[in-house]
């Protein structure tokens, strides 16, 4: 079975540095992505791990530990426009396993 | 540029009747998902292709049928719509076997079924 747990909801302020953990148990792991979903919009592609190790992306960043099944992504200088759901998502072959996302406001 | 595109973008349905969702890639993508989402639960798997003509049940399957006849296009049908279907859903297509490919998603089709 698949169990991708992330946290509800986080609330931060523009400017500051907000991290969020993501842990699984799947039956299967390949990688594990990050996506970013807009209220009414699709999922859009943010970072993708397979090694263990941080991956920086201006921004954004996303870190994986194969042996502790947990990542993070972390986002820096926020923004308001970084009010948005945030996707944990492992891939198994072909298939993507979702977390239920994170809502993450950004306040003035 | 379009991507992925999804019809109808909204729907009501009546109880006990049937539609289908359409989704259309212009990226060459072999494998192609259907996904519903629902609030508090994410994205789970409804149908998913890996080419032209093939067809696998993902995580959630019963109550829906799809068919892959064209490379480009994924349908997703609902024979006798309930209420439990009521979701917003999503289609998504890739490259090759996901590894390290991301997924490409429509904007989504908001169906309501009454």
């Amino acid at each position: 079975g698949q169990n991708i747990d992330q946290p509800t909801e986080m609330t931060a302020t523009e400017g500051a540095i907000v991290q969020i953990n993501c842990t699984y148990q799947t039956s299967g792991f390949n990688g594990l992505f990050w996506y970013q979903q807009h209220a009414g919009e699709a999922p859009t592609f943010l970072s993708y791990n397979v090694l263990d190790g941080l991956e920086e992306k201006g921004r954004f960043s996303s870190f994986l530990s194969r042996s502790k099944g947990y990542s993070y992504l972390l986002l820096k200088e926020l923004q308001m426009k970084d009010s948005a759901s945030y996707l944990c998502a492992v891939t198994n072959d072909y298939k993507l396993s979702f977390g239920a996302g994170t809502t993450v406001t950004v306040r003035a | 540029n379009a991507g992925v595109t999804q019809t109808p973008k909204f729907r009501v349905l009546k109880t006990g009747q049937s539609m289908t969702l359409l989704c259309a890639q212009d990226m060459n993508h072999e494998y192609m998902y259907w996904y519903r989402q629902d609030p508090g639960m994410g994205l789970r798997l409804i149908h998913y292709s890996v080419g032209e003509g093939t067809t696998a049940k993902g995580e959630v399957p019963d109550g829906y049928n799809v068919s892959r006849l064209k490379k480009q296009n994924f349908l997703l049908g609902l024979e006798s719509a309930a209420p439990s279907q009521t979701s917003v859903y999503f289609c998504a297509s890739s490259y090759s076997p996901g590894r390290d490919q991301p997924q490409h998603f429509g904007d989504g089709t908001r169906l309501s079924i009454l």
